[in-house]
């Protein structure tokens, strides 16, 4: 079945180390994006990438990077210099024809601070 | 800027009952396309409808139905009879064209159905 796959589900990270999430999609889109989820809020746009080797930055980029050296594969680092990683990180991807299609999610990655 | 507001933080109702969830948004696009999500408790956001600003022709689809003023910036979501699997938060996001190309996300109403 076609979807959007992250990995971990759950993750934990060390002080001062950089973490990475895994997303990877088998719909053919050609855009996708990171979004960050706060308890009770929604969600915010981390990093956006239309295009291989291609990516801009959202909303709340900092502390965070991103690469698209294949179209299926969008992964998300979060740094050490993110202070306040924990979060749910939701990873989404859309076909990008002149008609606004819909954002796909996948299932999300809870990240924490051990 | 572009700004959303989804003023019912949490609504909580009995089965059966009907449910309105507000969207109001602010823009100075022209056009515009308007979406709903879901997320249930398992966390994974579900798209529910598409709308854009040319159509104003209100939408059913089941037990839910959209009702969308261009003239009041609003976007409203009703579920009918609703039942226990309604409960999630649902997200009102619109996706103006900023050639961005990226949802603009309410901070969302958690609804809750007592059986």
């Amino acid at each position: 079945d076609g979807g959007i796959t992250q990995s971990p589900k759950y993750l934990f990270r060390k002080e001062g180390q950089n973490v990475t999430l895994s997303c990877e999609q088998n719909l053919n889109h050609d855009a996708m994006y990171w979004y960050r989820q706060d308890p009770g809020q929604g969600l915010r746009l981390i990093y956006y990438s239309q295009i291989v080797n291609d990516f801009q930055k959202g909303d709340i980029a900092e502390g965070y990077s991103v690469s698209r050296e294949k179209k299926e594969s969008f992964p998300l680092t979060v740094t050490s210099a993110q202070k306040n990683p924990t979060a749910f990180y939701l990873c989404a991807s859309s076909i990008l024809p002149r008609v606004r299609q819909p954002q796909h999610f996948g299932d999300g990655t809870r990240l924490s601070i051990l | 800027a572009q700004k959303v507001t989804q003023a019912q933080t949490e609504i909580s109702v009995v089965e059966k009952e009907d449910v309105t969830l507000d969207c109001v948004y602010e823009t100075r696009d022209t056009t515009y396309y308007l979406f709903w999500y879901k997320q249930p408790p398992s966390g994974e956001l579900v798209f529910l409808i598409r709308r854009n600003s040319f159509d104003e022709q209100n939408e059913i689809s089941g037990r839910y139905s959209w009702n969308f003023q261009k003239s009041t910036s609003s976007f409203n979501f009703t579920i009918t009879a609703s039942q226990v699997v309604d409960s999630a938060v649902y997200f009102c996001a619109p996706d103006m064209d900023t050639g961005r190309r990226a949802l603009t996300f309410g901070s969302g109403t958690r609804l809750q159905v007592q059986p």
